[in-house]
């Protein structure tokens, strides 16, 4: 079974633009999270969507954005970048268990860079 | 809100030797991950922990959980340098969020 692929996998950006990335789960998982990886912060959770809804949300301004398609693959905005949103985006993708819990299996990740 | 420390953040051992990373969360919670990350590639699922007193051993690793204490342990038993890698807590908030500890940077010496 193919794992998550997120596209592309490095990103050089300047500040101000404004990027999508793009994630697909594994087949069959209708859940699809987004967190971002810095040195500094660790990872931080970002959003969550289920079924094409936004099903949760991290501390993030409003520049951060997503969404999910009827095939459960997910994108993510970021609008006007700043520099310190240089980091890895990981998406990670998981099946719904009925008892409420699931086991998240993460993707290669995206490297951007802001200058 | 939820808190979730790990410790030690950065630790060298020999081969051989046995240790133990800590991670400490602020409020209730019954599911628990462990993860590893290797330099420059993403993570990888190592133990899901969902009940107190949750035991669970794969190779020279082996996880526990504790709710009451809202404490979980990642042991390493007889170390070898194929386990170094950053490791990682992350728990479940009530609100369904998953709250990542800061990572335990393992370097095992050989």
């Amino acid at each position: 079974k193919a794992g998550v692929t997120q596209t592309p996998r490095y990103l050089i950006k300047t500040r101000g633009q404004q990027v999508t990335l793009s994630c697909s789960p594994i087949s069959g998982h209708r859940s699809v999270s987004w967190y971002q990886q810095t040195p500094g912060q660790g990872l931080q959770f970002l959003f969550e969507y289920f079924s094409e809804t936004q099903r949760n949300k991290g501390n993030f301004p409003g520049r951060f954005s997503g969404r999910q398609f009827s095939n459960s693959r997910s994108e993510m905005n970021v609008s006007t970048l700043e520099l310190g949103d240089s980091a890895l985006y990981l998406c990670a993708s998981s099946l719904e268990q009925r008892q409420g819990w699931y086991e998240q299996y993460f993707g290669p990740g995206t490297r951007l860079t802001v200058t | 809100e939820l808190k979730v420390e790990q410790n030690p953040l950065f630790l060298s051992m020999q081969e051989g030797k046995n240790y133990t990373i800590y991670c400490n969360y602020s409020t209730t919670s019954d599911r628990l991950y462990w993860y590893r990350q290797d330099p420059g590639k993403s993570l990888e699922s190592l133990f899901v922990l969902l009940s107190n007193g949750a035991v669970k051993q794969e190779g020279r690793l082996m996880a526990s959980l504790d709710t009451k204490a809202r404490l979980s342990t990642l042991h390493i038993t007889a170390a070898v340098h194929d386990l170094s890698a950053t490791y990682f807590c992350a728990v479940d908030s009530r609100d369904d969020k998953i709250i990542f500890g800061k990572g335990t940077r393992l370097h095992i010496l050989p």
